[in-house]
């Protein structure tokens, strides 16, 4: 499976642009990018998914370089409650029974 | 609205009693997952169900079973629970093996 490595915490203030980098040095052809946002207490909720290039959507983007070893998902203008823990996942392979696997995280907290 | 249901929220069980831990959806996706999540830890999956088909992780100790009695519902039932179980145990669910997963709010686990 491949392993992803992220920054375990970042601190930010509100209405700064926030880049979390997430390496994935093994990731495989046909693997996808996902990043996932969880709140204490809560399910992981979906963000966004990526193969190659750039992808946005209303609320993140995520950018992978040509070799895809690994990739930045962009917060733009954060608020406080965008304070929780962000999973960069990689593995979801189209037709292929391999599950997820969740990295450690990283911490995101945004201070007022 | 179209969701993934846990109950209870909150267990508390006894060492050694078994107990059963609930997930329901109303999106009829075809797979069902469940996985642990201990304190300021990441999420483990224990096993996985597309469409009947039950497919455990290798760690997965024996003490966890499941059932998927149908579509819409999942259970998660530990036979012993041991000091070590006390967990959030997440429910989720998606269309397919390689889409995106879609989390319940979580049942955390007191064992006493």
């Amino acid at each position: 499976l491949a392993k992803t490595t992220q920054p375990i915490s970042m601190d930010s203030y509100e209405g700064q642009e926030v880049n979390i980098t997430c390496s994935h040095n093994n990731i495989a052809t046909n693997d996808y990018i996902t990043w996932y946002q969880q709140f204490p207490s809560q399910g992981p909720r979906f963000i966004i998914q990526g193969y190659k290039t750039k992808v946005t959507n209303e609320v993140a983007s995520l950018f992978i370089p040509a070799d895809r070893k690994s990739s930045t998902l962009s917060l733009p203008r954060v608020s406080l409650s965008d304070t929780a823990v962000y999973y960069c996942l990689v593995g979801l392979a189209p037709g292929s029974a391999r599950q997820l696997t969740f990295g450690s995280g990283t911490q995101l907290t945004v201070l007022p | 609205d179209a969701m993934v249901i846990q109950n209870p929220r909150y267990q508390v069980t006894q060492f050694g009693k078994p107990v059963t831990l609930s997930c329901s959806q109303t999106l009829n996706h075809n797979v069902m997952y469940w996985y642990q999540q201990k304190s300021s830890q990441a999420p483990k999956l224990l096993f996985h169900y597309y469409d009947k088909d039950f497919n455990n992780e290798a760690d997965t100790p024996d003490n966890f079973q499941s059932r998927r009695p149908n579509t819409s519902f999942c259970f998660l039932d530990i036979r012993s629970p041991g000091l070590g179980d006390a967990a959030m145990y997440l429910c989720a669910t998606s269309i397919r093996a390689q889409e995106t997963q879609y989390f319940g709010p979580g049942t955390r686990l007191l064992v006493l």
